[in-house]
């Protein structure tokens, strides 16, 4: 089954600390990962797209990552105002036979003064 | 700022009435999109129009409806409310072409309330 996860579902960083979120999917023929932002009650924010092995974007502190199974955002000295869910999603053919953006559960980022 | 609008911000109402949630999609976007979120579903797609055609659906319940008109703003209409349809409604646009799958867009959403 076409799926996207992501991990964890939360982190907790010391302002400067880097680390990584992570999703992995198993679509056959990807069309394209995309990486959203999402403060608390507000739209998620476009900040990536990613379409092939090996593609690497970066804006400001964040970089995302591509591999066959998986796609990785780096975050590097992190700020406070850096704290947000971390969306990824995926195409995925639904149930209906049409293709549909499906999101992961979201990384919850947290970012300690 | 993305360039999608949805009004109203905040919708509160009661059980069983109907409410209609209207978006604007950015200049030059021909699709809309429809998603619900709630706090134990995540974000969740409805349906997606297409230059006033509908092209995709997902898990949209019979009770929901939505159109693209010519101008290409969209309504989502949502009849016969239930408590469990208290969540945020957003609206997201693209420019959708065939080759590959475009980033969309969302607007600042709609948090409904069912009471």
């Amino acid at each position: 089954e076409d799926q996207v996860t992501q991990s964890p579902e939360a982190l907790r960083l010391q302002e400067g600390e880097s680390s990584s979120l992570n999703c992995s999917y198993t679509v056959s023929g990807l069309r394209g990962l995309f990486w959203y932002r999402q403060d608390p009650g507000k739209g998620p924010e476009f900040l990536f797209t990613l379409y092939s092995a090996g593609e690497e974007k970066e804006k400001e502190r964040l970089k995302a990552t591509l591999t066959k199974k998986e796609s990785f955002l780096h975050i590097t000295a992190p700020k406070p105002e850096d704290s947000a869910t971390y969306l990824c999603a995926v195409p995925i053919i639904s149930n209906f036979g049409n293709e549909k953006l499906t999101f992961g559960t979201g990384t919850r980022l947290t970012i300690i003064p | 700022d993305s360039g999608v609008t949805q009004t109203p911000k905040h919708l509160i109402t009661a059980t069983g009435q109907r409410v209609t949630l209207r978006c604007s999609p950015r200049s030059g976007d021909l699709s809309v999109y429809w998603y619900q979120q709630s706090l134990d579903q995540g974000l969740q797609f409805l349906i997606q129009y297409y230059n006033g055609e509908e092209r995709a659906k997902g898990n949209i319940l019979e009770r929901f409806s939505a159109q693209q008109f010519p101008d290409l703003h969209s309504e989502l209409n949502l009849s016969s409310l239930e408590l469990g349809d208290s969540a945020l409604y957003f609206c997201a646009s693209s420019r959708t072409s065939g080759a590959s799958y475009n980033e969309q867009f969302f607007g600042p959403g709609t948090r409904l309330t069912v009471l």
